[in-house]
C-alpha cells in the first residue's frame, strides 16, 4: 500500500529558482524521510523529520511537516542543474506486525541550466 | 567508509530461472533491507534482515527469499523468475533498523527477464 504520495509528479524549473515538492500520507507516523535518486543510481538520504518537529533545514533544503494535515513539503532553494533527480518521501509503516519504510512514487525534478 | 555495494549491477535471465543478488552493507551496519523498484509500482519493500534474522517482511510471494550472514552481508534469491520480476533491486543498510535512521542505499542490481 502506498503511504506517501508526492505532488507534483514532475517539475521543470530554471537554475536559480526554488523547487517545492509535497508529500501526503494516510496514517499517523513517527517520522518522515526525504530521499533523492539520480537516474540509474540508488537513493540518497536527505532529511529525517520526526513527528514532533515542524521544520528542519539542511543546507539549501528545508522540510516542513504538518501532522494535522498529514503532509510534508521539501523546498530546494537556489536550485542547480545537479539537483536534477527524483525525490521521494518515505514514512514508517507499522501494520500487521511488520515494520517498514513505505515510499511514494516520487517527484521528478528537472533543473534547466 | 565504503558505501553499500551491490553485485552484479546488471543481470539478464529467462523465465523460470532463479537468481541470487548480493549486498554488502556499510561496515558496522547490522540492518539490511531489500526493495524492488519498477516504473509501475515504485519502490516496494521486500524484507529486512537484522543480525542474521528476517525481522520484517513485505507482501511478496515466497519465490522471493533472502538471508544474512554473520558479517551482515546479505543475499536475495528469486526462484522461478517471471517477466514481472524485471526491476531494479535495491538494498539499503542502517545501524539498527530502517524506521528511525537514514537508510544508505546501494546503486542496485538491474534485473531483466526475457
Amino acid at each position: 500500500s502506498q503511504q506517501g504520495e508526492e505532488d507534483p509528479q514532475a517539475l521543470s524549473i530554471q537554475e536559480g529558482e526554488n523547487a517545492t515538492m509535497n508529500c501526503s500520507y494516510k496514517t499517523s507516523i513517527n517520522n518522515l524521510q526525504w530521499y533523492r535518486q539520480n537516474s540509474g543510481r540508488g537513493l540518497v538520504h536527505l532529511i529525517l523529520i520526526r513527528s514532533n518537529e515542524r521544520e528542519k533545514h539542511s543546507g539549501r533544503l528545508r522540510v516542513t511537516l504538518d501532522t494535522s494535515k498529514k503532509s510534508s513539503s521539501l523546498l530546494i532553494t537556489a536550485s542547480r542543474a545537479a539537483d536534477t533527480a527524483s525525490y521521494f518521501c518515505a514514512t514508517d509503516d507499522r501494520k500487521g506486525g511488520s515494520e517498514k519504510l513505505v515510499f511514494g512514487k516520487g517527484t521528478k525534478l528537472t533543473v534547466n541550466p | 567508509k565504503a558505501g553499500v555495494t551491490q553485485t552484479p549491477r546488471y543481470l539478464i535471465k529467462t523465465r523460470g530461472q532463479q537468481v541470487t543478488l548480493s549486498c554488502s552493507p556499510i561496515s558496522g551496519h547490522r540492518s539490511v533491507s531489500w526493495y524492488q523498484q519498477t516504473p509501475g509500482q515504485g519502490l516496494q519493500f521486500l524484507f529486512e534482515y537484522f543480525s542474521e534474522t528476517q525481522r520484517n517482511k513485505g507482501n511478496f510471494p515466497g519465490r522471493f527469499s533472502g538471508r544474512q550472514f554473520s558479517n551482515s552481508r546479505s543475499e536475495m534469491n528469486v526462484s522461478t523468475l517471471e517477466l514481472g520480476d524485471s526491476a531494479l533491486y535495491l538494498c539499503a543498510s542502517s545501524l539498527e533498523g530502517s524506521l528511525h535512521q537514514p537508510q544508505h542505499f546501494g546503486d542496485g542490481t538491474r534485473l531483466s527477464i526475457l
